[in-house]
């Protein structure tokens, strides 16, 4: 079946630095991927979606600027969490569609801990 | 805004009993999932029920779909230990955005 490789599975680091987020498909293109956060005992919340060779559309509330999505082939997205702050400390979850529209499977990686101190 | 509403938050029954989880969504969608994730892993694909009346089971778990009343249910049968994990809806919108439930956390006691 089709596998959605995330690398690293933990970060921990200081206040100020800047953390990159691999999503990799591993036996398929994504035209498509999504970036979830997952806060301690809550649920999935979608962050932005990317579009191979195109600008990440964020959701409302998500920072742009301060979480930087390049999707520059159909195998590979990667998130920046730039000068990451305790407050950042999260679950992260890429997941990866074959397709454009509605109808298309996702696959999800195994997520990212990163830990802020 | 999109609310999806998954009732109970938390779960606690005993083994060999049943529930049901509901997932109640607020926009119009054919299509919703049901996913699994255990402390600290990511998510285990359940159910993908593609149309209104759908209805898929695996093992003790049996989830349905009604579009008209924008609501899924995932029942389970007979409980065990096993089961104990926290089960999430999504329901898909167009542009294949997924857009998760509140989550049922769900312990099963001996």
């Amino acid at each position: 079946g089709a596998v959605v490789s995330q690398h690293p599975s933990r970060v921990i680091c200081k206040s100020g630095t800047s953390v990159k987020i691999e999503c990799r498909s591993l036996d398929f293109q994504a035209t498509t991927m999504f970036w979830y956060r997952q806060f301690p005992k809550q649920s999935l919340m979608l962050m932005a979606t990317s579009n191979e060779g195109s600008k990440a559309t964020y959701e409302q509330g998500v920072e742009k600027d301060k979480f930087l999505i390049n999707h520059a082939s159909l195998t590979l997205s990667t998130l920046t969490v730039t000068s990451a702050h305790p407050e950042d400390s999260s679950f992260y979850i890429c997941s990866a569609s074959g397709g454009q529209g509605f109808g298309q499977p996702q696959h999800f990686g195994d997520g990212t801990r990163l830990s802020i101190l | 805004e999109l609310k999806v509403e998954q009732n109970p938050l938390f779960l606690s029954m005993q083994e060999g009993k049943n529930y049901t989880i509901y997932c109640n969504y607020s926009t119009t969608s054919d299509r919703l999932y049901w996913y699994r994730q255990d402390p600290g892993k990511s998510l285990e694909s359940l159910f993908v029920l593609l149309s209104n009346g759908a209805v898929k089971q695996e093992g003790r778990l049996m989830a349905s779909l009604d579009t008209k009343a924008r609501l899924s249910t995932l029942h389970i049968t007979a409980a065990v230990h096993d089961l104990s994990a926290t089960y999430f809806c999504a329901v898909e919108t167009w542009g294949n955005q997924f857009y998760f439930g509140t989550g049922t956390s769900l312990t099963v006691i001996p």
